[in-house]
């Protein structure tokens, strides 16, 4: 069975300050995994994706992630983060891009001044 | 190009009562799949959609049920309405195509909030 944990519930982060947002995995074989962003009231937006090739991945906003399969890990970074990040992230893991995803419980990023 | 719809936004029904909601697919895509998120969760997936038959089902009892219509618009259907039913109800579409030249990626609509009382 597939499953994604994000430890953090929430973190705070000041304007400008690095960001790592931890997400671990537990799938059968190579997953797909994405970072989805959720605003207050709204639907999910893709920030980035994962499939094969470079680990390293680079996504909207300025987000990347890499992917460390010795780990089971897919952690979502920014080098200055921007009140606009403020918002949820969901990492999730899939058999295929468009098949059942698993997600995670979502991590709640504030960002102070 | 038009992204994925969903309607209402909006819905307040009570324990027992039966719900309809709707999505609309982006433009091109074939494939619809149905999420529920509750307060403070990420979601979860209900089922999915191809070819208006059901593809994949996750852990929800038979009272949901959906329909995926020629256009690849979609309903989700719930029956017999609990409190614990009360969430955001996403829909996400995306295209299977053959020999997997299909999407790799699946287009979340802004959801609709149904509340239970």
């Amino acid at each position: 069975a597939q499953s994604v944990t994000q430890p953090d519930i929430h973190i705070t982060v000041s304007e400008g300050a690095s960001l790592e947002l931890r997400c671990n995995y537990s799938y059968g074989a190579t997953p797909y995994l994405f970072w989805y962003v959720q605003s207050p009231g709204q639907g999910l937006q893709l920030l980035l994706k994962y499939f094969s090739g470079d680990t390293l991945v680079q996504g909207i906003k300025g987000f990347e992630a890499e992917f460390k399969r010795s780990q089971s890990s897919f952690n979502l970074r920014k080098p200055s983060v921007h009140w606009s990040d403020a918002a949820e992230y969901f990492c999730a893991v899939g058999p295929r891009g468009n098949e059942k995803l698993t997600f995670g419980t979502g991590t709640r990023l504030t960002i102070i001044p | 190009e038009t992204g994925v719809t969903q309607s209402p936004t909006h819905l307040i029904k009570t324990r027992g009562q039966q719900v309809t909601l709707r999505c609309s697919s982006q433009s091109g895509h074939n494939t619809v799949s149905w999420y529920q998120q509750a307060l403070g969760q990420g979601p979860q997936f209900i089922f999915q959609y191809y070819r208006e038959e059901e593809n994949g089902r996750g852990n929800f009892p038979p009272r949901f049920s959906g329909l995926q219509f020629p256009n690849y618009s979609s309903e989700l259907n719930v029956n017999a309405l609990e409190l614990d039913d009360s969430a955001l109800y996403l829909c996400a579409s995306s295209l299977e195509g053959l020999a997997g030249k299909g999407t790799d990626t699946q287009y979340f609509g802004p959801g609709t909030r149904l509340t239970v009382l």
